[in-house]
């Protein structure tokens, strides 16, 4: 069964302090891996995307690293802003699917970056 | 640009009644998708388009009908609405469906069924 599972649930964090995200996934056979970042009432929004020949990559403070070894990828948060207080989603791609991308969605980790 | 919007933001039914959900994209998108968020879930692929006059289904498609009659607006409809299809509707939009193409969402219909 194709499965997205992310760690922590939830998060709590200081200002300006760094934080990682975890997510392992058993989607297979493997395409992409993409990180979501979702404000409370809104859409996701893309922050990076990587496919199994990319470890990892950045996006501003958001650095997104990839095992496609061992099914694991990481989000790292530097120097968190209050502005970071989110879901973050991940999502894996599955390859082979004909017309469309068939992306499995993990139900995210919620982060709260108090003051 | 106004990117993916969609109409209505809130709904709340009653059991059997019928609705419809536009989503509208202005980025000449070939690609449209329709998803639903629900607590503890990730969000799940309901219907998708490749193309103007083509739909098809996802992965929980049951109870839904959708039509895409003009390349911008994908349509989800809703013909007897039950209290298990209350949750949160993504629509998305691509350029195209393939395997690295970013899909860009909009901002959400909350529906509740009663």
């Amino acid at each position: 069964k194709n499965q997205v599972e992310q760690s922590p649930q939830s998060l709590i964090i200081l200002e300006g302090k760094n934080c990682t995200l975890q997510c392992n996934y058993t989607v297979s056979p493997f395409s992409n891996l993409r990180w979501y970042k979702q404000d409370t009432g809104r859409g996701p929004v893309s922050l990076t995307i990587m496919t199994f020949s990319e470890n990892t990559k950045s996006n501003g403070r958001y650095t997104a690293t990839l095992d496609a070894d061992t099914k694991q990828s990481s989000l790292h948060i530097t120097a968190s802003q209050l502005s970071d207080s989110a879901s973050y989603i991940c999502v894996v791609g599955k390859a082979n699917t004909g017309t469309a991308s068939k992306l499995t969605f993990g139900t995210g980790t919620r982060l709260q970056v108090t003051l | 640009n106004a990117g993916v919007t969609q109409t209505p933001k809130f709904r709340v039914l009653k059991t059997g009644q019928s609705m419809t959900l536009l989503c509208a994209q202005d980025m000449n998108h070939e690609y449209m998708y329709w998803y639903r968020q629900d607590p503890g879930m990730g969000l799940r692929l309901i219907h998708y388009s490749v193309g103007e006059g083509t739909t098809a289904k996802g992965e929980v498609p049951d109870g839904y009908n959708v039509s895409r009659l003009k390349k911008q607006n994908f349509l989800l409809g809703l013909e007897s609405a039950a209290p298990s299809q209350t949750s949160v509707y993504f629509c998305a939009s691509s350029y195209t469906g393939f395997r690295i193409d970013e899909q860009y969402f909009g901002p959400g219909t909350r529906l509740t069924v009663t």
